[in-house]
């Protein structure tokens, strides 16, 4: 059984400052996603990463990924208010469609 | 989020009654999911197709059945609604698989209370 696990869960941080969302998964993927959530909304997608080494950035976030030690982070640098949200990352697996296995979020909160 | 519809928005539903959703894309997309989103759980996979005609059992299925009688339609359907099903659904769906990697498409969301 594929796990997914995110820390951590809550965050929460001031303007202005950096900070890392871990994302550790327990078997072999395809590929990784990050999503963001806001409240009462649905997902927005933000990075998809597809190999050993990956790095892809937007704007203040940017994600990598280690298939060797299955671990993917999304760094958050000089925060502000509107980065406010959940982050989910995901891993899909082709035996099962392809189907997205979520880790149960990180809900961050941006603080002046 | 372009591409994919789900119908109703919102529902109360009593217990034992039954309902469906239905999940709609235009993006002429293989794979489709739904999922179930529970305060601090992540989204949970309910059932999945790999096309039409097909479906299979994701994490959570049991209380609900699908089905995908079109390749652009996605149906769930609750044959009799218990409080534990109270959740909010999400269908999603994913096109054929590139080397650069896809974007997984997500509807709106489905706010379901059953009573």
């Amino acid at each position: 059984e594929l796990k997914v696990e995110q820390n951590p869960l809550f965050l929460s941080m001031q303007e202005g400052k950096n900070y890392t969302i871990y994302c550790n998964y327990s078997t072999t993927s395809d590929r990784l996603y990050w999503y963001r959530q806001d409240p009462g909304k649905s997902l927005e997608s933000l990075f998809v990463l597809l190999s050993n080494g990956a790095v892809k950035q937007e704007g203040r976030l940017m994600a990598s990924l280690d298939t060797k030690a299955r671990l993917s982070t999304l760094h958050i640098t000089a925060a502000v208010h509107d980065l406010s949200a959940t982050y989910f990352c995901a891993v899909s697996l082709s035996n099962s469609g392809y189907a997205l296995n979520f880790g149960k979020g990180t809900s961050l909160l941006v603080t002046p | 989020n372009a591409g994919v519809t789900q119908t109703p928005k919102f529902r109360v539903l009593k217990t034992g009654q039954s309902m469906t959703l239905l999940c709609a894309q235009d993006m002429n997309h293989e794979y489709m999911y739904w999922y179930r989103q529970d305060p601090g759980m992540g989204l949970r996979l309910i059932h999945y197709s790999v096309g039409e005609g097909t479906t299979a059992k994701g994490e959570v299925p049991d209380g609900y059945n699908v089905s995908r009688l079109k390749k652009q339609n996605f149906l769930l359907g609750l044959e009799s609604a218990a409080p534990s099903q109270t959740s909010v659904y999400f269908c999603a769906s994913n096109g054929r698989m590139t080397a650069s990697g896809n974007t997984i498409y997500f509807g709106e969301g489905s706010w379901l209370t059953v009573v």
